[in-house]
C-alpha cells in the first residue's frame, strides 16, 4: 500500500474561493480523520468519520468548512469560500480501529493551503 | 484524551544528554498512549506506544512510562541526537472509540 494520499500537496487561492483537499485512506483502514496544523493552535482535529460515516465534526471551525467520505477509499475537505485565516497545512489520517482498537494512525504528507 | 496537555512546550538539550517530556491527559477511560515524532516539513509518524496493562516500554533510546493513576505518561529520550530535533505529540485514546485527539505538542532541539 502506497500509504494515505493526499492531493494537492500545495494550494495557493485567492480569498473568497472554494478549496477543496482530497485524501485517500490506507485500504482496509475503517477511521479517517481531518487535521489542521498551524504554529499557534497545533494539530486540531476537525472531522472524523467511522466506516464512511461522520462521527464527530465539532472541530469544523465554521459552516464554510465541509467533509464527505462517500466511499471507503475517498475524502474530501471542502472550504467555502476560503479567508486568508485558512491558511494552514491539512492533515489526513487513517487508521484500524475496531475490537481491541487503539492501532497506530497513519498521515499523509499534507495540503499546504496559502489564502491570499 | 480529550484534554490532552505536554510539558515543556519547547525544550534545549545538549546532544548526549537525556530528555523527557510529560503528557497529562483527563479522560480515565484512557487506555492506549502512543507517541509521535514530526520532523520540519513532515508528517507525524509514530515511534513508540504502550497499552494501559503495561507501566514502561523501552525501544532502543526511547522509552515510554505511563501512572495511570496520576493520568499522566512520559516519552524519555537517551542519548539526544540532533536528528532527535522534532516536534513531539502524545495522543493518549481510549481503544473503544474512534476519537484520535493530540497533545499541544513539544518542540525538542539537540545542539551538537
Amino acid at each position: 500500500d502506497a500509504g494515505v494520499i493526499q492531493s494537492p500537496r500545495h494550494e495557493v487561492t485567492e480569498m473568497g474561493q472554494e478549496v477543496t483537499l482530497r485524501c485517500k485512506p490506507i485500504s482496509g483502514h475503517n477511521s479517517l480523520f481531518w487535521y489542521r496544523q498551524t504554529m499557534m493552535r497545533g494539530l486540531e482535529l476537525l472531522i472524523y468519520f467511522n466506516n464512511n460515516v461522520p462521527i464527530d465534526d465539532s472541530g469544523m471551525p465554521e459552516d464554510r468548512f465541509s467533509a464527505k467520505m462517500p466511499n471507503a477509499s475517498f475524502s474530501t475537505l471542502k472550504i467555502q469560500p476560503s479567508e486568508p485565516r485558512d491558511s494552514a497545512v491539512y492533515f489526513c489520517a487513517s487508521s484500524l480501529t475496531g475490537g481491541r482498537g487503539g492501532t497506530e494512525a497513519f498521515f499523509g504528507q499534507g495540503t499546504r493551503l496559502t489564502v491570499v | 484524551g480529550e484534554n490532552v496537555e505536554q510539558h515543556p512546550s519547547t525544550l534545549s538539550v545538549q546532544e548526549g544528554d537525556s530528555a523527557v517530556i510529560k503528557c497529562t491527559y483527563s479522560d480515565s477511560a484512557s487506555n492506549y498512549f502512543p507517541w509521535y515524532k514530526q520532523e520540519l516539513g513532515k508528517r507525524p509518524q509514530l515511534i513508540i506506544d504502550i497499552r494501559s496493562n503495561v507501566g514502561e516500554k523501552k525501544d532502543q533510546r526511547i522509552a515510554v512510562t505511563l501512572n495511570k493513576t496520576a493520568k499522566h505518561f512520559s516519552l524519555h529520550i537517551t542519548e539526544t541526537q540532533p536528528e532527535d530535533s522534532a516536534v513531539y505529540f502524545c495522543a493518549p485514546r481510549n481503544t473503544g472509540f474512534q476519537k484520535l485527539v493530540f497533545g499541544t505538542g513539544t518542540r525538542l532541539l539537540v545542539s551538537p
